[in-house]
């Protein structure tokens, strides 16, 4: 079973609708997600991160973690052309491994 | 806004060749990482690394691999003997003390081996 998995898409929108991105983890000793940002041919860019369950607000972005289901979304609300990117779910454990594990990542348009 | 730098942003070498792969990490940040994305794939974890020596390392980190950090502020990776497979884009990261789940990440290197 992969550690995690994210639907890569493409997901495409108009803009100023309400964008919902998530993944599946299998591990339960992760307790941090993040949510990265990555533009073509370019360096993650974090957006966010949450730890352990809960949800977490940023702006336009929320990062929401359901450890219960092992599943974690990030919400755009207002979704501009600018947003649009891949999306990259990461996670890790607390103490010990120090590694990122990522998604593969959903590619986002969002069309003017 | 502090950030991490990577140079070259993009090279090639012949199969069989060393490269070195340059980061400069977030001037107060203590622990550094590379990755590596294989087009179309996920990012991949490599190394870590603290205080001047690796506190973790993937499998895909095998003998050919090593990192240094020669002065106060750069960090190397550097390829022994490429090979085809090693082509990607390779990504430095950097996080501060206690806060080893932030990790920044730099624009990458494109690797390309021929």
């Amino acid at each position: 079973q992969k550690e995690v998995e994210q639907d890569p898409g493409p997901l495409s929108v108009p803009e100023g609708a309400i964008v919902s991105l998530n993944c599946t983890y299998s591990n339960s000793a992760f307790q941090y997600f993040m949510w990265y940002r990555q533009y073509s041919r370019k360096g993650p860019e974090l957006l966010m991160y949450t730890y352990s369950s809960g949800n977490k607000e940023d702006g336009r972005f929320t990062a929401q973690v359901d450890k219960s289901s092992k599943y974690i979304s990030l919400f755009i609300r207002d979704s501009q052309p600018s947003d649009s990117a891949t999306y990259l779910c990461a996670t890790t454990t607390q103490g010990g491994s120090e590694k990122l594990v990522f998604g593969k990542g959903t590619k986002l348009t969002v069309n003017p | 806004e502090p950030e991490v730098t990577q140079t070259p942003s993009h090279q090639v070498t012949q199969m069989g060749q060393e490269v070195i792969l340059r980061c400069v990490p977030i001037s107060n940040h203590l622990y550094f990482y590379w990755y590596r994305q294989i087009l179309g794939q996920k990012v991949e974890f490599l190394v870590s690394f603290y205080n001047n020596e690796i506190s973790e390392k993937s499998e895909i980190f095998d003998d050919q691999f090593s990192v240094e950090r020669p002065d106060g502020s750069n960090f190397t990776l550097k390829i022994r003997s490429t090979k085809l497979e090693d082509s990607a884009m390779y990504f430095c990261a950097s996080s501060a003390d206690g806060m080893r789940y932030e990790q920044y990440f730099g624009p990458g290197t494109r690797l390309t081996v021929t």
